[in-house]
């Protein structure tokens, strides 16, 4: 079946570097998602990498795959307080708009 | 060009009543989605549009849940009768066939009394 695990809650200085981490069971995952959620609003996507690559990096953003642990992380450089928002990874199973699973969300604080 | 339109952004009823959400998506996008979140959750799956045919609605809990998108565009999904249960909040996504991003909308928050 598929499960997406992540922590709860982060907090981080401004300026500090975020690592928001997240756990999947589907070896058969072809895309995982990091989304943002800012309160009261819809989910953002913030970037995404396919199964086959171990890294990407998207600015402030570097998404790292490791597909033997099935372990997904989102690191962003020079947190900002604009980043405070709860972050979802996904996955689904094919490419092309199929169902997405989420992860049940890590709540971002950053602290002045 | 707009994003994904939602109404209503807020629905306050008492149980067993009747509500109804609609969702406009993105001009051209053919698939739609409607999603579940609960609170402090993530968004779960009850139906998927490809144009006008439903193509995925295993998740939908038919016996009080319905959906439709008449034209392929925008889309209503009602519960009737409403539970205490339903309070969350509903969100729209729509995408292009055949690419990944899901483009949501803010969702509407029902909260059932």
């Amino acid at each position: 079946g598929e499960d997406v695990e992540q922590s709860l809650f982060l907090s981080v200085r401004e300026g500090d570097s975020s690592v928001i981490n997240c756990t999947y069971t589907d070896s058969s995952s072809t895309y995982l998602y990091w989304y943002k959620q800012e309160p009261g609003a819809g989910l953002q996507l913030l970037t995404y990498i396919f199964s086959n690559m171990d890294m990407k990096q998207d600015q402030r953003l570097t998404v790292l795959l490791n597909k033997k642990d099935k372990h997904l992380s989102l690191r962003i450089a020079d947190t900002q307080t604009g980043d405070s928002a709860i972050y979802f990874c996904a996955e689904s199973m094919q490419g092309g708009g199929n169902k997405l699973t989420f992860g049940t969300g890590t709540q971002l604080k950053v602290e002045l | 060009e707009a994003g994904v339109v939602q109404s209503p952004r807020y629905k306050i009823i008492e149980k067993k009543q009747p509500v109804a959400f609609w969702c406009n998506p993105i001009s051209g996008h053919n698939t739609l989605y409607w999603y579940l979140q609960n609170l402090g959750q993530g968004p779960e799956l009850l139906i998927r549009y490809e144009n006008e045919e439903a193509v995925d609605d295993s998740q939908l809990p038919k016996d009080r849940f319905s959906a439709e998108r008449l034209k392929g565009v925008d889309s209503t999904l009602k519960i009737q009768p409403a539970e205490l249960g339903d309070s969350a909040v509903y969100l729209c996504a729509s995408s292009l066939r055949g690419r990944d991003e899901q483009f949501f909308g803010p969702g509407t928050r029902l909260t059932v009394l």
